[in-house]
């Protein structure tokens, strides 16, 4: 299995409170990514990251920002939560970045917020 | 945009049956199709996956090929077992930054 981690494992906020989920890889892989899943909607990107300091928005950026200062660290933050934000978080993570890469994911953060 | 398009669940099935999940896709460019299970309280883990038209990618019994003519990638397996019981989702990638997902489909195999 790859080396992923994520933390919290579990998070209950209250709306308008600050976020931050953390990602962690130990494989030394260029790209991560975070998805949230959400029922009927499968996975959907929030953002991107192919390298130090890089990232990109995905599909559902809004209201979501990531920081990458260290190859094997990627965070998730919500600066102001929203109950649409309540959501099984994914970090995923790929070495090529490219379309026939296999993308590995880790164990997911289930937010809700309140 | 690209797009997946996957059968809506819930599946259920008794053991030894046979099992099509199917999925169909929309893409400007060409992909590479996937399909990842996930299996309860646990992230996805990549089944299958197949990168050019009239591959066929397979693993653990399972096979799905790609068919460019029709644009669909369907989930098969001859005898599915309780072990089986998860969550399927068929992905589509022209780069690796765009990976886009189907809705999901759950399969419950009874013994």
């Amino acid at each position: 299995d790859a080396g992923i981690t994520q933390s919290p494992r579990h998070k209950v906020t209250e709306t308008g409170t600050p976020v931050t989920l953390r990602c962690h890889q130990t494989e030394n892989h260029r790209y991560m990514y975070w998805y949230r899943q959400d029922p009927g909607h499968g996975l959907r990107l929030i953002h991107y990251s192919y390298g130090v300091k890089d990232t990109d928005k995905g599909e559902v950026s809004d209201g979501y920002s990531v920081s990458r200062s260290k190859t094997e660290d990627f965070l998730l933050t919500l600066e102001s939560a929203t109950s649409s934000q309540t959501s099984v978080y994914f970090c995923a993570i790929s070495g090529g970045g490219g379309g026939a890469d296999t993308q590995y994911f880790g164990p997911g953060t289930r937010l809700t917020v309140l | 945009g690209d797009s997946v398009t996957q059968m809506e669940g819930p599946v259920t099935l008794s053991e030894e049956a046979f099992l099509t999940i199917n999925c169909t896709y929309t893409a400007t460019g060409y992909p590479s199709l996937f399909w990842y299970v996930q299996y309860p309280g646990e992230g996805l883990q990549l089944l299958l996956k197949a990168t050019k038209a009239d591959d066929k990618g397979s693993n653990k019994g399972f096979e799905a090929t790609y068919r460019k003519e029709t644009t669909s990638f369907h989930l098969e397996k001859g005898s599915v077992q309780v072990s089986d019981s998860a969550v399927y989702f068929c992905a589509l990638s022209d780069r690796g930054n765009d990976m886009r997902f189907g809705a999901g489909t759950r399969l419950t195999v009874k013994p």
